[in-house]
């Protein structure tokens, strides 16, 4: 069965600190995708990005950055100089190409919380 | 274009009394999901819709709830009678073809029984 772990329930921070948050799955499927979603104060849940298994490339976007890695089936987020702003809840979502479903599977979520 | 909305933003209602919650999905996407978020935990898949049919319910909870999506535009999800526990933030959410198909979620319906 396909699983999500977020180990950090918590995490504050500073203005401008550089901050990462955890993810490590569980899959037995060989093809399958890795999701990050940001869910802000107001409650929507913003898709961030997508990874497949195929393509470990790291991916960099402004202040955001991930780093898969197969090996430790790790998908890390990481956010450079943190603002305000980025204080929210992140879920890291995982679907398996399979014949089973298509739903998501996401982890119980990190809450950053960025102090000015 | 528009996103995923959901109706209503807010629902407070007793227990025992039933609730429809609405999701219209991003025009033009067939898969149309459900899921819910309790007390703060995880988000839990319900159920998918491909078009019009179910093509996954594993995830309800049991049979007071029950979902629709006639004509496989818009869709409903109703719990009858409610129950104490059924409180939470429940999201829709939609996406083109299966498989790396990001899902664009709605901004979720609060419930709270009482």
């Amino acid at each position: 069965a396909q699983k999500v772990t977020q180990a950090q329930t918590e995490i504050s921070v500073v203005e401008k600190e550089d901050v990462t948050l955890d993810c490590v799955y569980e899959t037995r499927d060989t093809t399958y995708y890795l999701f990050w979603y940001k869910q802000p104060p107001s409650g929507e849940l913003v898709f961030l990005i997508r990874r497949n298994s195929f393509d470990e490339q790291n991916e960099i976007s402004g202040r955001y950055s991930w780093n898969f890695q197969k090996s430790t089936s790790s998908f890390n987020f990481t956010i450079t100089a943190s603002q305000v702003v980025d204080s929210a809840v992140y879920f890291c979502a995982l679907r398996e190409r399979d014949n089973y479903g298509q739903n998501f599977v996401f982890g119980p979520g990190t809450r950053l919380s960025v102090l000015p | 274009e528009a996103g995923v909305t959901q109706f209503p933003s807010h629902s407070v209602i007793e227990k025992g009394q039933t609730v429809t919650l609405r999701c219209d999905p991003i025009s033009g996407h067939d898969n149309l999901y459900w899921y819910r978020r309790v007390m703060g935990k995880e988000i839990k898949f319900l159920l998918h819709f491909v078009k019009e049919s179910k093509q996954d319910e594993s995830g309800m909870p049991n049979n007071r709830f029950l979902a629709e999506r006639t004509g496989g535009t818009y869709s409903t999800l109703k719990v009858q009678p409610a129950e104490l526990e059924d409180s939470g933030v429940y999201f829709c959410a939609s996406s083109q073809e299966s498989g790396n198909s990001p899902l664009h979620f709605g901004n979720g319906t609060r419930l709270t029984v009482t």
